[in-house]
């Protein structure tokens, strides 16, 4: 039971063009996101997140849009640069009270910048 | 600001052998979360420990367990070491807040079972 999906398991753009990344989820209940990108050898970097009570959130060449009705969020970088290659992994979790503790991730999305 | 890290880098066991890794959190963070990231999966979250009390568990056996210490650093450990624990083991770090839930992980440690 994947409750978190990401259904590309990879992607592939040239320098300065956009990324879009995509994330469906399942569970209703989730009611904040997170995108995580991993470079090999490495843990995932926090890279930005989205409240569910906001559709939109920026930062710098970041923005992650959220579909509430349709349970999808997507990831936007303007411009795509080669060091934005790596895995970018999705993550969903409840936000308030005693349950703000488990993060369920997708199994992430191979991004390749090419020069 | 020293991050979250992680030891050993690299373990390798034995089926049947037990073993335990170490983390220490992010400075100011009070709670710690252990996932298991199989080969070309998303990381699995295993438990989180919150004042040094286990705070949430995944679907997990009885055989992984954890400490918090008062220093908020943290261990896991797994008993009776099966081939498909063989993983990355990140721990991650966080302020738990209402309304907030970014979590920072370490490198990781990479266990093989053989």
């Amino acid at each position: 039971d994947q409750q978190v999906k990401q259904n590309s398991p990879s992607l592939s753009v040239q320098e300065g063009r956009i990324s879009i990344l995509n994330c469906d989820y399942t569970n209703s209940m989730f009611d904040y996101f997170l995108w995580y990108k991993k470079y090999p050898a490495e843990g995932p970097t926090f890279l930005i997140s989205i409240s569910s009570i906001k559709d939109k959130n920026e930062d710098g060449r970041f923005t992650v849009f959220l579909n509430k009705s349709a349970k999808h969020l997507s990831l936007h970088i303007v411009p795509s640069q080669p060091g934005d290659s790596a895995v970018y992994f999705c993550a969903a979790s409840l936000a308030s009270g005693g349950s703000n503790y488990k993060l369920t991730f997708g199994k992430g999305t191979l991004l390749t910048v090419n020069p | 600001e020293t991050g979250v890290t992680q030891s050993p880098t690299h373990l390798i066991k034995t089926r049947g052998q037990q073993v335990t890794l170490r983390c220490s959190s992010q400075s100011g963070h009070n709670t710690v979360s252990w996932y298991q990231q199989a080969l070309g999966q998303g990381p699995q979250f295993i438990f989180q420990y919150y004042r040094e009390e286990e705070n949430g568990r995944g679907n997990f056996p009885p055989r992984f367990s954890g400490l918090q210490f008062p220093n908020y650093s943290s261990e896991l450990n797994v008993n009776a070491l099966e081939l498909d624990d063989s993983a990355l083991y990140l721990c991650a770090s966080s302020f738990v807040l209402a309304g907030y839930n970014e979590q920072f992980f370490g490198p990781g440690t990479r266990l093989t079972v053989l």
